[in-house]
């Protein structure tokens, strides 16, 4: 079936650092990839999306590109803030073996320390 | 424009009790799912609907039931609350096309004692 690694974290950076935060996956079709990011006492929201290979998606100074030769859709940023301290998810859609609805298929999420 | 609105946003049940949580969209979306977030684990799918009147069981159905009378609702019960059910709960929804994304509630914390 579909799946979704992101690498471990916490992730602590000092404020203006460069931030990749890893995400690769399987999947049975061709999926569309997106990114959330969870702040603290709130639900995730979308940050990011790419719906085929070699889109690139970016929002608020994050990038991620769709790579299908390495199956991989890493989070970039080139200076993190105190403010984009967050837990960060990686997710598919895809429509999976059995053909039926886009269920979303999520990573367990990467948590963001940002200190001043 | 409210979004997705989840009620209540806190709540402590004993053990054997029940509830409702409540999950409304104003969006028109097909799509609604219900989650529940714990330490470590990540998001885990309960139970999702493809539209009004339809319902389906996700990664981690069993002791949770649902339902979708009207589009805009979708109701997760706990009929005999257990404390392994003590967890923060999500629901989502999208128009359920493959680059559609999820559009989430600020959350359920639920402590079962």
């Amino acid at each position: 079936g579909d799946s979704v690694t992101q690498m471990e974290g916490p992730v602590t950076l000092s404020e203006e650092a460069f931030l990749t935060i890893n995400c690769t996956y399987t999947a049975t079709g061709y999926p569309s990839l997106f990114w959330y990011v969870q702040y603290p006492g709130e639900g995730l929201q979308l940050l990011l999306k790419a719906t085929k290979a070699d889109d690139k998606g970016s929002n608020k100074g994050f990038e991620a590109t769709y790579r299908k030769e390495t199956t991989s859709f890493h989070l970039e940023k080139g200076s993190v803030q105190v403010s984009d301290s967050a837990v960060y998810f990686c997710a598919l859609s895809d429509r999976g073996a059995s053909g039926g609805s886009y269920i979303p298929t999520f990573g367990r999420g990467t948590s963001l320390i940002v200190h001043p | 424009n409210a979004g997705v609105t989840q009620t209540p946003k806190f709540r402590v049940l004993k053990t054997g009790q029940s509830m409702t949580l409540l999950c409304a969209q104003d969006m028109n979306h097909e799509y609604m799912y219900w989650y529940r977030q714990d330490p470590g684990m990540g998001l885990r799918l309960i139970h999702y609907s493809v539209g009004e009147g339809t319902t389906a069981k996700g990664e981690v159905p069993d002791g949770y039931n649902v339902s979708r009378l009207k589009k805009q609702n979708f109701l997760l019960g706990l009929e005999s609350a257990a404390p392994s059910q003590t967890s923060v709960y999500f629901c989502a929804s999208s128009f359920g096309f493959i680059n559609s994304p999820l559009h989430f509630g600020n959350g359920t914390r639920l402590t079962v004692t």
